[in-house]
């Protein structure tokens, strides 16, 4: 069975301050996507980084980064200069199969707030 | 950027009506659409998988009775929630695949309560 675990259902972080969330998962295929999204109170989700297994190189975009540590099965992401606007809500998913798409499965969540 | 437009937002209605809900994705062709259920603070449960033309794929433990869903066009899906009762008051996300090798995009969801 393919599993995605956050660990911590809670965080804060002061602003402009770096704060690192952790995801683990499980699964036996050989190549699949990992994702962070972030919902914030408004509920849409928002893609805010992805990365593919095969790619050794950790994804970044913008203050975002993920550090990929494949055979320990581990996809954190890092937010540096965090923001007021990064209070949300993030979410840690797998994507079954060896594409971009097909259906994800999620974490548990982080509730991240962004303290002034 | 694509964009998937989910209608209702919001709904309530009496115990025992069934309430559909539309995923249209607007500017592209969606192969595939997911359907998502949310409780508040928890995360997105896959409730089924959607190819245009076919049958859906529901998940283990999702009632396909209850949760009836179409996907009669490449643009078009949708959820209907029969016979709906207080403990199918939830949030539901679709989400729309263009089978491009892009990731999925999410509709903004459909808040259901069920008095």
């Amino acid at each position: 069975a393919q599993t995605v675990t956050q660990s911590q259902p809670e965080m804060s972080v002061q602003e402009a301050e770096t704060v690192t969330l952790s995801c683990t998962y499980d699964t036996s295929e050989s190549n699949y996507y990992l994702f962070w999204y972030k919902q914030p109170p408004s509920r849409q989700m928002i893609l805010v980084i992805r990365q593919e297994a095969y790619k050794q190189q950790n994804a970044t975009e913008n203050r975002f980064s993920v550090n990929f540590q494949k055979a320990a099965k581990s996809f954190s992401l890092k937010i540096s200069d965090s923001q007021l606007g990064d209070t949300a809500m993030y979410f840690c998913a797998l994507g079954q199969g060896s594409s971009n798409t097909g259906k994800l499965i999620f974490g548990q969540g982080t509730t991240l707030q962004v303290k002034p | 950027g694509a964009v998937v437009s989910q209608h209702p937002s919001w709904v309530i209605c009496k115990s025992g009506t069934s309430v559909k809900i539309e995923c249209r994705s607007l500017d592209f062709q969606a192969t595939t659409m997911f359907w998502y259920r949310q409780f508040p603070k928890q995360s997105l449960m896959l409730m089924a998988t959607s190819n245009e033309g076919s049958k859906a794929t529901y998940e283990q433990g999702v009632e396909k009775d209850k949760f009836l869903i179409n996907h009669a066009s490449l643009t078009l899906s949708t959820l209907t929630v029969t016979s709906a009762h207080p403990e199918d008051s939830s949030f539901y996300i679709c989400s729309a695949d263009s089978g491009k090798g892009q990731p999925q995009h999410f509709g903004d969801g459909t808040r259901l309560s069920i008095l």
